[in-house]
């Protein structure tokens, strides 16, 4: 199998909790911001965006919340379930003018969800 | 989101040959992007492909390297060229959306061991 998780922070979480993952970012001219779910042997799967002129998105299960103030991004998953088990990662866009857009990943979290 | 396919999916190679990777879109899209995963580690952008222009590398990456085709608006080629084993990563391509814009659909990577 993969050797992802082994580098990355992890969380562990108990299955039917709510799990919250973090990440900082540090370009304050970012205006737009997204979570990725990696899966083991997968390529990232959009999960979840928000843009700079809100402090608050909801989907289903999943909240982003960004505070632009110390330049934080979280990811809430309710009641999650062992099928969310994977690697989450925050990337950030600036955009530099025209159509020259281009996402900076953060380093990732390994979320592991016990039965 | 676009269909996104990969080939090959994963390969081991002898250090000094070169390797073509394929990815293949089910829909016409303006940008294709490039990333390298090594192991346990973040995505980092190796390249941005448009058609009818030449890729743009970012910082660490050259087209000598990494040469990269852009033949139409739905394929693009990476080839990693004469490689030794610190190539060794998972080699991700993306899209931008169908209607454009910063969001950003991943393929399922090709999973690449140099020996």
């Amino acid at each position: 199998g993969e050797s992802v998780g082994l580098h990355l922070p992890t969380l562990s979480v108990q299955e039917g909790d709510n799990s919250i993952i973090n990440c900082a970012y540090s370009n304050s001219a970012s205006d737009y911001f997204i979570w990725y779910k990696q899966e083991s042997g997968k390529g990232p799967q959009f999960i979840i965006d928000i843009r700079s002129n809100m402090d608050k998105r909801q989907g289903q299960r999943v909240t982003v919340l960004l505070n632009k103030t110390v330049k934080h991004l979280s990811l809430q998953i309710a009641a999650t379930q062992p099928g969310d088990s994977a690697v989450y990662f925050c990337a950030e866009n600036v955009n530099s003018g025209g159509s020259n857009y281009k996402l900076t990943f953060g380093k990732g979290t390994l979320l592991t969800v016990n039965p | 989101s676009a269909v996104i396919s990969q080939k090959p999916s994963r390969d081991i190679c002898q250090r000094g040959t070169s390797l073509t990777i394929q990815c293949q879109v089910d829909s016409q899209v303006t940008m294709m992007f490039w990333y390298r995963q090594q192991p346990g580690q973040s995505l980092t952008l190796i390249a941005t492909a448009n058609q009818g222009s030449e890729a743009t590398y970012e910082s660490g990456f050259v087209i000598d390297k990494f040469p990269i085709s852009r033949p139409n608006l739905t394929f693009s080629t990476l080839t990693v060229s004469n490689m030794s084993p610190e190539d060794s990563s998972i080699y991700l391509c993306s899209v931008d959306g169908t209607t454009g814009g910063e969001t950003q659909y991943f393929g399922p990577g090709t999973r690449l061991l140099v020996l």
